[in-house]
């Protein structure tokens, strides 16, 4: 991806609810994957979810799942019954051959 | 099998002093990518190398900053002549293959650069 956009810089949810956090991407190759990541405090980038754009199913870990939407060039993230744990800044990328393209990150925060 | 490492995890360097980023890839990997974190910023890539080649450097500045990735030992990030505006974080990530499609990168803790 030539540019990745994450236009929410902050949000808020409350434990236990699901928030959905935004990112778009205009690239111009055929041939790409999409990546969220997960950087608490301690700096270590932690993968949460990927999705390969030639697969039309979105990809599901666990709590976490994404809505791939191609012709849109958009690509969420939802996080279900979100724990204290999740809050965390979160990072859409999107590239090929490891020259991936970061958004400037969601910071998520988990209220009790 | 210990994750990717990084050191130091904290440098603090003086204009004009030279730093040294060391990388250390998981067991197995032998593709290495760095990154770059500005304050308030997302991860720019700056470098991708397999051992002992350069396989995209486009990121990288095209003054000062070298990498490599011998055939033994760690990768190094290396800055001559640091300036404020290097001041950041610097992240290595490394992976078995070519990181794409089914191919995770795994991510080390990342080397926080303060130049005074």
């Amino acid at each position: 991806a030539q540019t990745v956009t994450q236009s929410q810089p902050e949000m808020s949810v409350q434990e236990a609810e699901t928030v959905t956090l935004s990112c778009t991407y205009d690239t111009s190759e055929s041939d790409y994957y999409l990546f969220w990541y997960k950087q608490p405090p301690s700096r270590q980038m932690i993968l949460v979810i990927r999705q390969e754009a030639y697969k039309q199913q979105n990809a599901t870990e666990n709590r976490f799942s994404v809505n791939f939407q191609k012709a849109a060039k958009s690509f969420s993230l939802k996080i279900s019954d979100s724990q204290l744990g999740d809050a965390a800044m979160y990072f859409c990328a999107g590239g090929s051959q490891g020259n991936l393209i970061f958004g400037k990150g969601t910071k998520l925060s988990v209220k009790p | 099998n210990a994750g990717v490492m990084q050191n130091p995890r904290h440098l603090v360097r003086r204009r004009g002093q030279e730093a040294r980023l060391r990388c250390s890839p998981m067991k197995g990997h032998s593709h290495v990518y760095w990154y770059r974190q500005l304050p308030e910023e997302g991860l720019k890539f700056m470098v991708y190398l397999q051992k002992e080649n350069i396989i995209d450097e486009s990121g990288m500045p095209k003054e000062r900053f070298s990498a490599e990735f011998p055939k033994e030992g760690p990768s190094i990030l290396r800055i001559q002549q640091v300036v404020r505006g290097d001041s950041a974080a610097y992240f290595c990530a490394s992976s078995p293959r070519d990181w794409a499609g089914d191919t995770e990168a795994f991510f080390g803790q990342g080397t926080r650069l303060t130049v005074v």
